[in-house]
């Protein structure tokens, strides 16, 4: 069966330090990854998307990056974090070539930009 | 512009009664309609679905949701309201023309609360 990992589930970090937030997922191959950001604790905002290594598609212009060095792992990065930079991120996964099936979610990292 | 809306942030209802949780979209184009559901400090689970055919779909939970063309709605229907049902609600519109990136368009969410 197939699971996806997000980590670490907290992270209190200062303003202007780095950011590195983790995911893999098991049990597929070339899944299409996911990174939304949830802002208290309402909607959901696609920051990024991969549909294979090294394909990183940007939905919104900001301060973080995303990369995917491996099949199932994707990264969500920041040189510097910002206050505006706190919120609930979440990774997930779709299967390829299915078309209309649905996103997997992880569990999620709760960010604090102090 | 495609785009999801859910006019209530909360609904409140007593266990054992049917509940709704309201969803309207507009796309251009076929709807995919989704509805997932989001526990405190979790990520969000699937319920159910819309693609195509019978506008009445059941999934997990004992939910469903009607599909209605003609106003545009995808609401989420439960006959009898369990106090662990209480949780935020997400209703998705997938992007009609996006290949197969599941790129889904998320409404703002309704917290249901189920009171005993």
């Amino acid at each position: 069966s197939q699971t996806i990992h997000q980590w670490p589930a907290t992270l209190v970090q200062p303003v202007g330090s780095p950011l590195s937030l983790e995911c893999t997922v098991e049990g597929t191959s070339n899944p299409n990854l996911y990174w939304y950001r949830q802002a208290a604790g309402r909607g959901l905002q696609l920051l990024f998307y991969s549909v294979g290594i090294g394909q990183i598609s940007s939905e919104v212009p900001q301060n973080l990056s995303a990369s995917r060095p491996q099949d199932r792992q994707f990264i969500l990065s920041s040189k510097k974090l910002l206050l505006s930079d706190s919120g609930f991120y979440l990774c997930a996964w779709h299967r390829t070539g299915e078309i209309y099936g649905k996103l997997f979610f992880g569990s999620g990292t709760q960010l604090s930009v102090l | 512009a495609q785009s999801v809306a859910q006019p209530e942030d909360q609904v409140n209802v007593a266990e054992g009664n049917p509940l709704t949780v309201k969803c309207t979209y507009s796309v251009s184009g076929n709807p995919y309609l989704f509805w997932y559901v989001q526990y405190p400090n979790r990520g969000l689970q699937f319920l159910l679905k819309y693609i195509t055919g019978d506008n009445l779909v059941k999934g997990s939970y004992g939910f469903e949701a009607e599909f209605n063309k003609s106003q545009t709605s995808f609401h989420l229907k439960k006959p009898s309201a369990l106090v662990s049902d209480s949780a935020l609600y997400f209703c998705a519109v997938r992007t009609y023309g996006s290949s197969n990136t599941g790129k889904l368009i998320f409404g703002q969410g309704t917290t249901l609360q189920v009171k005993p």
